[in-house]
């Protein structure tokens, strides 16, 4: 049974970086069959794709978040990380990962609240 | 940007067909998933490429595609299908897009 778990920072600074990471176990992330996503949600809201990533490294963006998120692969630790910087209030969310059999996302984390404040 | 349209809510009683929908711009041509997430928990996928039903899914949970409108159908539903559900596509590039999600209410 595939499982995701994100970690990192429950709460971040306004101007400062956001730095998830997620740790894949029951399967490789190194499989030539899925993506990696990042997806948030904010307080009370609906769900907001942020990007996908490839073992390769290859990485797709939501174009309104495109300019401050990174995402990046460690395949020796069967881990992917997402960076977001400059974050504002608004970025105040729970972060999930997901594995995405490119049309849909079949196993999720169970989420990490990141709140921004000063 | 490819945009999905859901209604924000739904009521049905308990034992009814609950139908939801979500509409976007020939959406036929697109595969359809749906996401049921219940207060404090992470979605949980119920339907993929429009209308098949992973494992461990309760049959009462369908799904259809056609023209610009898709639809997840709850037959028999029960209590515990409260919750919140969203569509989602991938569109090119590849990008993931999610409706903005149906709040189901069982009364």
């Amino acid at each position: 049974q595939v499982q995701l778990q994100e970690s990192g920072p429950g709460l971040v600074k306004p101007s400062e970086t956001l730095s998830l990471t997620c740790t894949v176990s029951g399967g490789s992330i190194t499989s030539s069959t899925y993506y990696w996503a990042w997806i948030r949600q904010p307080p009370g809201e609906g769900l907001e794709w942020i990007g996908s990533i490839y073992y390769t490294g290859s990485s797709y963006y939501k174009p309104s978040l495109k300019s401050r998120a990174t995402m990046s692969v460690d395949t020796s630790k069967n881990q992917f990380s997402l960076n977001l910087r400059s974050v504002t209030a608004a970025d105040t969310a729970v972060y999930y990962c997901a594995r995405q059999p490119l049309e849909w996302l079949d196993y999720w984390g169970q989420g990490a609240l990141v709140t921004v404040s000063s | 940007s490819y945009e999905l349209t859901q209604p924000p809510s739904v009521s049905v009683s308990p034992g009814q067909t609950a139908s939801i929908t979500c509409s976007g711009d020939k959406l036929e041509d697109k595969y359809v998933s749906w996401y049921q997430q219940k207060p404090g928990q992470s979605p949980v996928v119920v339907i993929y490429h429009d209308n098949k039903r992973p494992s461990g899914i309760p049959e009462r949970f369908s799904g259809s595609n056609s023209g610009n409108t898709a639809t997840l159908t709850i037959s028999g539903t029960q209590a515990m299908d409260e919750a919140d559900y969203y569509c989602q596509v991938w569109d090119t590039s590849p990008l993931v897009v999610f409706g903005g999600g149906t709040k189901l209410t069982v009364l």
